[in-house]
């Protein structure tokens, strides 16, 4: 099986602006995790999407949106870039269901905030 | 809530000695465990987990870890490294109880640096 896409790979954006980042989770996996990692705060849980619908969301501000999409890839969008913002963000394809509750990471885009 | 402690930022080894990171952590309730491998520019790839039975777990590269239930440890060991074990490594715990499906809590990591 193909692993976990994201695209882009690597961003450019400036302060206040938008950005929308794409996660294909493994096939037949209908449950994605979405992790920013920072050097000073560490890999933090963003939000969980299982079938389209939000599950579980970490303590980030209203800024951090995402969705699912019905064939499971899922889309985080950050509004109003803040130069914090500068990170890593990570996905994970779930495999719910299983009952061991495994994450595959995807290779993550390093977003930078100028 | 859930918390992981790495008890190590960063372990120097020689090529071909053994080596332990070590991790603990803290929950109110029942909990999964993961060992994640993170080489430079690249995301996470599982080691190797713990969700039940025998608790001394093998995962892939030579790795294996044990689970301590009275010390709530989960340390990771390997008897032998190599120059490619050089990266960053993370201990996760998830809730087996499923009421925070999709959540790993992760502890801050620790980089293990193989000298020749």
């Amino acid at each position: 099986k193909a692993g976990v896409t994201q695209t882009p790979r690597y961003l450019i954006k400036t302060r206040g602006q938008q950005v929308t980042l794409s996660c294909s989770p493994i096939s037949g996996h209908r449950s994605v995790s979405w992790y920013q990692q920072t050097p000073g705060q560490g890999l933090q849980f963003l939000f969980e999407y299982f079938s389209e619908t939000q599950r579980n969301k970490g303590n980030f501000p209203g800024r951090f949106s995402g969705r699912q999409f019905s064939n499971s890839r899922s889309e985080m969008n950050v509004s109003t870039l803040e130069l914090g913002d500068s990170a890593l963000y990570l996905c994970a394809s779930n495999d719910r269901g299983s009952s061991t509750d495994t994450q595959y990471f995807g290779p993550g885009t390093r977003l930078t905030v100028l | 809530a859930q918390s992981v402690t790495q008890l190590d930022s960063q372990v120097p080894v020689f090529e071909e000695a053994p080596v332990e990171l070590r991790c603990n952590y803290s929950s109110s309730v029942s909990v999964y465990l993961f060992w994640y491998v993170q080489y430079p520019n690249q995301g996470l790839q599982l080691l190797l987990k713990y969700l039940s039975g025998s608790t001394l777990v093998k995962g892939i590269n030579g790795f294996e870890a044990e689970f301590n239930k009275s010390q709530t440890s989960f340390h990771l060991r390997k008897p032998s490294v190599h120059i490619s074990d050089t990266a960053e490594y993370f201990c996760a715990v998830s809730d087996a109880g499923g009421t925070s499906y999709g959540k790993l809590t992760f502890g801050q990591g620790t980089i293990l640096t193989v000298h020749p």
